[in-house]
């Protein structure tokens, strides 16, 4: 079955901690991205990357961190230096220059 | 001005109504288009995906370009309470490199 899961499904992050947000797919997409959607609001791009071992920053990188060690794998890292972390993160994945398919979300709340 | 324009709603109508979603761009080099559906506390999945100008239809759903206008739409014909969702616009360009996303129309179809 193909697709993108995302896990925790909820997540809830104490005052001071760094918490990392799991993103994995079997489409053999090349490129993926890290969305944050605030209650009534669009999606914002975080970070991307279109290739193993490089990433790019987004519009609101800020406090946020991400690896890229193997194709189906995007993890992003919410740290300490994010003051407004609480909020719905999507993952979604494309092959290069093509359409994006989205993960079903991580529900972040800080303590 | 911002690259992608789309009325937020709420937007109400009654089951079997058809109902029209439009969104406006100003970046010309847009090619691909796309609308996404978002029920409440998942992440949005494609729904439509179009390139350059024209009409694609797929069952209750017809989107259209009009690139002379940057002008974008999605009918859904005899709605149902199912179509109940935010669905939001997307675009981006011949090398995907600028893929970018509407806020979002909120729609409920009331029984």
């Amino acid at each position: 079955d193909g697709g993108i899961t995302q896990s925790p499904k909820y997540l809830f992050r104490k005052e001071g901690q760094n918490v990392t947000l799991s993103c994995e797919q079997n489409l053999n997409h090349d490129a993926m991205y890290w969305y944050r959607q605030d209650p009534g609001q669009g999606l914002r791009l975080i970070y991307y990357s279109q290739i193993v071992n490089d990433f790019q920053k987004g519009d609101i990188a800020e406090g946020y961190s991400v690896s890229r060690e193997k194709k189906e794998s995007f993890p992003l890292t919410v740290t300490s230096a994010q003051k407004n972390p609480t909020a719905f993160y999507l993952c979604a994945s494309s092959e290069a220059g093509d359409t994006q398919y989205f993960g079903p979300g991580t529900r972040l709340t800080v303590l | 001005q911002k690259e992608v324009e789309q009325d937020p709603g709420p937007l109400s109508v009654p089951e079997g109504a058809i109902v029209s979603l439009n969104c406006t761009y100003s970046n010309s080099a847009f090619q691909y288009f796309m609308w996404y559906r978002q029920y409440s506390r998942k992440g949005p999945e494609l729904l439509m995906y179009t390139y350059s100008s024209g009409n694609k239809e797929d069952g209750r759903f017809t989107a259209q370009v009009d690139k002379s206008s940057k002008y974008i739409s999605l009918f859904i014909r005899d709605s149902q309470p199912s179509d109940s969702a935010t669905y939001l616009c997307a675009m981006s360009d011949n090398y995907g490199q600028n893929f970018v996303f509407g806020p979002g129309t909120r729609l409920s179809v009331l029984p």
